[in-house]
């Protein structure tokens, strides 16, 4: 199993430009997570996926952010216009979730390697 | 707002030795989880513990949870430097697909 597969590893890029992190789950795995560590703010959920339909956005910091997955093996997560204040890493995760009737609704998480953002 | 607050945020020991890191959450909760992060890598789960479980043990580790004071614990035993890492808990609640992450704890294992 190739596990959470991210690209690109990094990515610097001036202010003001177009950025695409994207993510491969694992497959089989029904939910995918998109996370994002600064020092400043500790590990922070900007969206979450259960069946490729977006759950909760309530993390995405602004409309700048955007998040999509077009079917179960792929998501991207745009910044666009990126800032400084966007540098981080990126984390992308993916679980294999039961329904909302399941007694244990959160199972454990596999990450991907993170994307290191660098806007300048 | 992180639910889970670790305690303490940084940690020295020697290698042998055991290392407790403790985990405060505010709201009610289905499971408690821990993970390890390397430095520069991504977050690696651990063990998970559910609301009506006490104790866990999963190799040298040890996790404990008491839902009455909202607090866990996760012991690792015999530390080795490779143990050096961040640790995490995060807290699941039912009806919440996502996890809430703690800011973690810094382990260094001196060997």
């Amino acid at each position: 199993d190739a596990g959470v597969i991210q690209s690109p590893r990094h990515e610097v890029t001036e202010m003001g430009q177009e950025v695409t992190l994207r993510c491969k789950p694992i497959s089989g795995h029904n939910s995918l997570f998109w996370y994002r560590q600064t020092m400043m703010r500790g590990l922070e959920l900007l969206i979450y996926f259960n069946n490729n339909v977006p759950i909760d956005d309530s993390g995405m910091p602004e409309d700048r952010f955007s998040a999509k997955m077009p079917n179960a093996s792929f998501s991207t997560l745009k910044i666009q216009p990126s800032e400084p204040r966007d540098s981080a890493v990126y984390f992308c995760a993916s679980s294999l979730q039961g329904s909302f009737l399941d007694s244990r609704p959160s199972y454990e998480q596999y990450f991907g390697p993170g994307t290191r953002l660098t806007v300048t | 707002s992180q639910q889970g607050e670790e305690d303490p945020q940084a940690l020295s020991i020697q290698e042998g030795e055991n290392a407790t890191m403790n985990c405060s959450y505010k709201t009610s909760i289905n499971n408690l989880q821990w993970y390890r992060q390397n430095s520069g890598r991504g977050l690696v789960h651990l063990i998970l513990i559910r609301s009506n479980e006490r104790e866990k043990h999963s190799g040298r580790l040890r996790v404990t949870l008491d839902t009455s004071k909202k607090s866990s614990s996760l012991l690792i035993t015999a530390s080795r430097a490779a143990d050096t890492a961040s640790y995490f808990c995060a807290t699941g609640a039912t009806g919440r697909r996502a996890l809430t992450f703690g800011s973690g704890t810094r382990l260094q294992v001196q060997p």
